[in-house]
């Protein structure tokens, strides 16, 4: 596609429900990230994927979060059990190659609401 | 671990004039790259100017422009000519050599004044 997709772009959720985000990255793009934005702050790194692998989990706030990306195209971003502290904006991105000088492109971001 | 520190949280300019928008880091690193990107209220985070640490000129992308001072960590951007549609919040954002991900400041609300 023209560039990176996320579905739903606002989800709301009642505390203890599980959702699940999706991204669709810029086709052809070997890297894949995934970022939590709160409110009036700048995102923060949550997981990294090269192709199917996930390299980086490390940002992943507890056991409740899971990423996958099982065929190295569409990722999906699974939160358990949600808690209201998870209301964020969770952004994905891509890049090409994932070399440290290759370009990000984010997407749109998911607005998830946990009442 | 890396930080990234954008110390005005609100910016206002006039539409034609220029704005200057302040970042520092820090880092024990030698080899890294900065980034300025802007984020309208659509969400959607824009590459505006990359600067190579290695790079002692600075990064120039049209109206905008950076200010890298690498002893001093400082990576400030200069919006010249300022429009309307410069508004936005701009994160300033680091990342290393070796690591994937970024690391973002957080952030400075832009308002172009008509």
């Amino acid at each position: 596609g023209a560039g990176v997709s996320q579905s739903p772009r606002y989800k709301v959720a009642k505390r203890g429900q599980d959702v699940a985000l999706r991204c669709d990255p810029i086709s052809g793009h070997v890297s894949l990230f995934w970022y939590q934005q709160a409110l009036g702050q700048g995102p923060e790194f949550l997981t990294y994927f090269q192709n199917e692998a996930q390299l980086d989990k490390s940002g992943l706030p507890s056991d409740r979060f899971f990423a996958e990306r099982p065929e190295g195209s569409v990722s999906t971003l699974k939160i358990q059990r949600t808690q209201q502290e998870d209301s964020a904006v969770y952004l994905c991105a891509s890049s090409l190659v994932g070399g440290s000088t290759d370009t990000q492109y984010f997407g749109p971001g998911t607005r998830l609401t946990v009442l | 671990a890396q930080t990234v520190t954008q110390s005005q949280p609100e910016m206002s300019v006039q539409e034609a004039e220029t704005v200057t928008l302040s970042c520092t880091y820090d880092t024990s690193e030698s080899d890294y790259y900065l980034f300025w990107y802007k984020q309208p209220p659509s969400r959607q985070m824009i590459l505006v100017i990359r600067q190579e640490a290695y790079k002692q000129q600075n990064a120039t992308e049209n109206r905008f422009s950076v200010n890298f001072q690498k002893a001093a960590k400082s990576f400030s951007l200069k919006i010249s000519d300022s429009q309307l549609g410069d508004a936005a919040m701009y994160f300033c954002a680091y990342r290393d050599n070796y690591g994937q991900n970024f690391v973002f400041g957080p952030g400075t609300r832009l308002s172009v004044l008509p």
